[in-house]
């Protein structure tokens, strides 16, 4: 069966810091990833999205990065961490280019920046 | 682009009750409807889904209704328990799309003991 791992689940990092979260994705092959940002008391906002590897798609321009080093590994990254980058952020598999299937989500990294 | 209107933002209800919550989407060729439940602190999990040749899906209290012509779809919840109580997500997506779900803004349920 198909598992979906993230990590840290929790992280204090101060302001100006770098951050690599990241997520990986067993018993599937070439998943779609995703990476979202929950901001306290909001909605799901997605930020980046990946069909391959070393393929990225950035909904939101932003302080942060994605990379796809592997088929089934995907990392969030800043180079210098800022107070609004505070919030949960969750990955997410689906199967590609399979109409009407939807995501599973991993259990999300809380990052406060302080 | 699809866009999702979810409604509404916040619910209360007693245990017991029944708990409607509304979607709308713009995108005729939108095909799949799932419903997601998120728990405080966990990720949003999958708790049933409808796709468009379905008119309405039923899985113990939990039933989704879906609108093509209207485009919109519902998620009704019978007999409230307090574990119920969580953040709710819609979303709708289409064949082909690899950004594929456009997920609602989210429905805080509250159900009182």
């Amino acid at each position: 069966s198909q598992t979906i791992h993230q990590w840290p689940a929790t992280l204090v990092q101060p302001v100006g810091s770098p951050l690599s979260l990241e997520c990986t994705v067993e018993g599937t092959s070439n998943p779609n990833l995703y990476w979202y940002r929950q901001a306290a008391g909001r909605g799901l906002q997605l930020l980046f999205y990946s069909v391959g590897i070393g393929q990225i798609s950035s909904e939101v321009p932003q302080n942060l990065s994605a990379s796809r080093p592997q088929d089934r590994q995907f990392i969030l990254s800043s180079k210098k961490l800022l107070l609004s980058d505070s919030g949960f952020y969750l990955c997410a598999w689906s199967v590609p280019l399979l109409a009407n299937y939807g995501y599973t989500f991993g259990s999300g990294t809380r990052l406060t920046v302080v | 682009g699809e866009n999702v209107e979810q409604h509404p933002s916040t619910l209360s209800v007693q245990e017991g009750d029944s708990a409607v919550i509304k979607c709308t989407y713009s995108d005729s060729a939108s095909n799949y409807f799932p419903w997601y439940k998120q728990e405080l602190g966990k990720g949003p999990q999958l708790i049933i889904d409808i796709r468009s040749n379905v008119g309405e899906k039923k899985d113990q209290r939990i039933a989704v209704t879906l609108n093509k012509t209207a485009k919109h779809f519902s998620l009704h919840i019978t007999e409230t328990q307090p574990e119920d109580s969580a953040v709710y997500f819609c979303a709708a997506s289409k064949a082909g799309s690899a950004r594929q779900l456009t997920f609602g803004s989210g429905t805080q349920l509250t159900v009182l003991p």
